[in-house]
């Protein structure tokens, strides 16, 4: 069964950082490419960033550029995304996303002071 | 930017319905669009992929059609399950973009 399973979401005040990870089984983790996702609360959905199979190229929302950073490690099936000098608009729940089929449950980040 | 126009926003509808929502791309996308299935609180379910394939699992009353830049999500006789709001995607190119969203509420 396929599975993605988010963590490490929290409240953090503006200006922190956070590292939210995405841990996966069920499928051969290298051979996908993954998103973030992001979804603030009672609104649509909003694409993040995006990597490669192997960790090679990656894309990011023009909002996220240069603050983000999204990596991988497909020893450990976990896929990452790095989020520095955050702001209160990036609140939202963020969801990993297998290519565009399979989402995981997502997981709550808060910036607020 | 691919800018997505997914209409109606919203509707009411009655069990047994035809139900139909559209997505319209400001380019083509070949058929690299797309559709979710949300619940409230929960993660998107994928319903449609590539236009028209269903996915294993999914109730065969779903269907998808189009290509290029219009698309057709359909629910064919709508059931108490399928009152949620339901979303197209493009993975076509960088930033992906979602529809605005369709919220499915009973008459």
């Amino acid at each position: 069964e396929v599975q993605l399973v988010e963590s490490g979401g929290d409240r953090v005040q503006p200006g922190g950082s956070l590292r939210l990870a995405c841990t996966v089984s069920g499928f051969t983790f290298s051979d996908y490419w993954m998103h973030w996702v992001r979804q603030d609360p009672g609104k649509g959905l909003v694409w993040v960033a995006r990597i490669n199979s192997d960790g090679s190229s990656t894309s990011y929302a023009d909002s996220v550029k240069g603050r983000f950073t999204v990596s991988r490690d497909n020893a450990k099936n976990i896929l990452f995304l790095q989020m520095n000098s955050l702001r209160v608009e990036d609140t939202a729940v963020y969801f990993c996303l297998r290519a565009s089929d399979y989402w995981g449950q997502g997981t709550l980040v808060t910036v607020s002071s | 930017d691919i800018q997505m126009t997914q209409s109606p926003s919203s509707l009411s509808a009655s069990l047994g319905d035809r139900v139909i929502i559209t997505c319209r791309t400001s380019q083509s996308v070949t058929t690299n669009l797309h559709w979710y299935q949300q619940k409230p609180g929960k993660a998107p379910k994928l319903l449609i992929y590539r236009a028209s394939t269903l996915p294993n699992g999914v109730p065969s009353r779903f269907s998808g059609s189009g290509s290029e830049t219009d698309f057709t999500l359909t629910i064919s006789s709508l059931q108490p399950d399928d009152f949620a709001t339901y979303y197209c995607h493009q993975s076509h190119s960088t930033p992906l973009t979602f529809g605005g969203g369709t919220k499915v509420e009973i008459k």
